[in-house]
């Protein structure tokens, strides 16, 4: 069965850091890896999709790095900005069924002015 | 890529009533996902739904509580039965690695 954890849980940096999330995943036989973003009561914002053939995926200042032998992902946000501020989400796909994601709890980030 | 179409985007529910919320895709499907988050949580899978079959629940879900209808391949409901306070959620439906809004739902 496919666990995620995500590390930290909570993480609060000034304006202008660069932010280092992780997300660890237990089976490896993922066809994909999908990072969102969360701003409170809301729904998903997706941010990467990183397909399993790829090491990494960039948008903007976001990049996102896979690697399926060690069971990790790590989102990066460069240069951060108060706007930054939500809770990032990691989401692997269960190894049961096409389609079946199983997500992470979540890292509350908080950017500070 | 596929569009969903999530509705209601929120409502405030009488306990003891039921909500249907609705999820559309503009191209055909096979396999849909219902996806529950209750506050301060992360998300957790209710149910898949196939067309033209009965949907497949999770653990600890079950169809009395959240009946799923998935009439065609770009269709489903979720409905929430005989609401209680602790099924205040985010409902979310996915398809293809794809999610909608989400449904924000508040029992009073």
């Amino acid at each position: 069965k496919q666990e995620v954890t995500q590390i930290p849980a909570a993480l609060s940096v000034p304006e202008g850091e660069n932010l280092v999330l992780n997300c660890s995943f237990t089976d490896s036989a993922i066809y994909n890896l999908q990072w969102f973003r969360q701003d409170p009561g809301k729904g998903l914002t997706s941010l990467l999709l990183i397909q399993s053939s790829q090491r990494e995926q960039t948008s903007g200042r976001l990049n996102a790095s896979l690697d399926k032998s060690s069971g990790r992902s790590t989102l990066y946000i460069a240069a951060s900005q108060p706007g930054d501020s939500a809770t990032y989400l990691c989401a692997a796909p269960t190894t049961d069924s096409w389609g079946k994601f199983q997500f992470g709890a979540g890292t509350q980030v908080v950017v500070t002015p | 890529s596929a569009v969903i179409s999530q509705k209601p985007s929120r409502d405030i529910c009488q306990r003891g009533t039921s909500l249907t919320i609705q999820c559309q895709v503009d191209s055909q499907v096979t396999m849909m996902f219902w996806y529950r988050q209750q506050p301060g949580q992360s998300l957790t899978l209710i149910a898949t739904a196939n067309q033209g079959s009965e949907a497949t629940y999770e653990s600890g879900f079950v169809i009395d509580k959240f009946p799923i209808s998935r009439p065609n391949l770009t269709f489903s409901t979720l409905t929430v039965s005989n609401m209680s306070p602790e099924d205040s959620s985010i409902y979310l439906c996915s398809v293809d690695s794809l999610f909608g809004s989400g449904t924000r739902l508040t029992v009073v």
